[in-house]
């Protein structure tokens, strides 16, 4: 089954300690990006990946890594969380990230910085 | 910066009503522009897309937007709501930025279908 695997799917962690999100998609695409949800804000992109070792800023980058070794993983680095850090993040994936190609989104991971 | 726009946070219709999500964008050149739909506890699932051609798009699940380019609006309609199309409904599109390509996204706007 075509999809965006994301874990954990829920953390609950404390200021200061570093954690990584992973996300994976098993339909070869080349376009990866994560999200973060925030009421009355809806998404908005922290960083992208156009393919392996190309990633970009998105508009929320600070406080946040990324790295693309492989094509299917696109893992989230928060290297000292801080509580406006919490948030329901989104990993998505699209073929080429044309700007017409459909994103298919990951479950979400609901973060919780203490 | 490019922006989307959806006005309305919250939306009530009655089952079997029709409905009307209104989006405008502002992006100079013809913009790529998407409807998602979050249900609860999901991820985002595309409704449908527009990048070129019928200004009338038809989507999944019965819904269809049309593209207005003088009003620079996108809106989504859809003639008989169901129970089951309470969710959020989140507006994009997708912008070319410095050759490589983002997506916007609105602030979404949440349906709740009265039974």
């Amino acid at each position: 089954e075509a999809q965006v695997t994301q874990n954990p799917r829920y953390l609950i962690t404390v200021t200061g300690k570093k954690l990584t999100v992973t996300c994976s998609q098993n339909m070869n695409h080349e376009y990866m990006s994560w999200y973060r949800q925030d009421p009355g804000l809806g998404l908005r992109q922290i960083y992208y990946s156009m393919n392996v070792e190309v990633t970009d800023k998105g508009d929320v980058p600070e406080g946040y890594k990324v790295s693309r070794k492989e094509k299917r993983n696109f893992p989230l680095i928060l290297e000292s969380p801080s509580p406006n850090q919490t948030s329901l993040y989104f990993c998505a994936s699209s073929l080429i990230g044309s700007g017409t190609d459909e994103q298919f989104f990951g479950p979400g991971t609901r973060l919780t910085v203490l | 910066a490019q922006s989307v726009t959806q006005p309305d946070i919250h939306i009530t219709v009655s089952e079997g009503a029709s409905l009307e999500l209104r989006c405008n964008y502002s992006y100079g050149a013809t913009p790529y522009l998407f409807w998602y739909v979050q249900s609860p506890g999901q991820g985002l699932q595309l409704l449908l897309k527009y990048f070129s051609g019928d200004t009338l798009v038809q989507g999944i699940k019965g819904f269809e937007a049309e593209f207005k380019r003088s009003q620079s609006s996108f809106n989504l309609r859809k003639p008989s709501v169901h129970w089951s199309d309470a969710a959020e409904y989140f507006c994009a599109v997708g912008e070319l930025l410095s050759g490589t390509y983002k997506y916007i996204f609105g602030t979404g706007t949440r349906l709740k279908v009265l039974a």
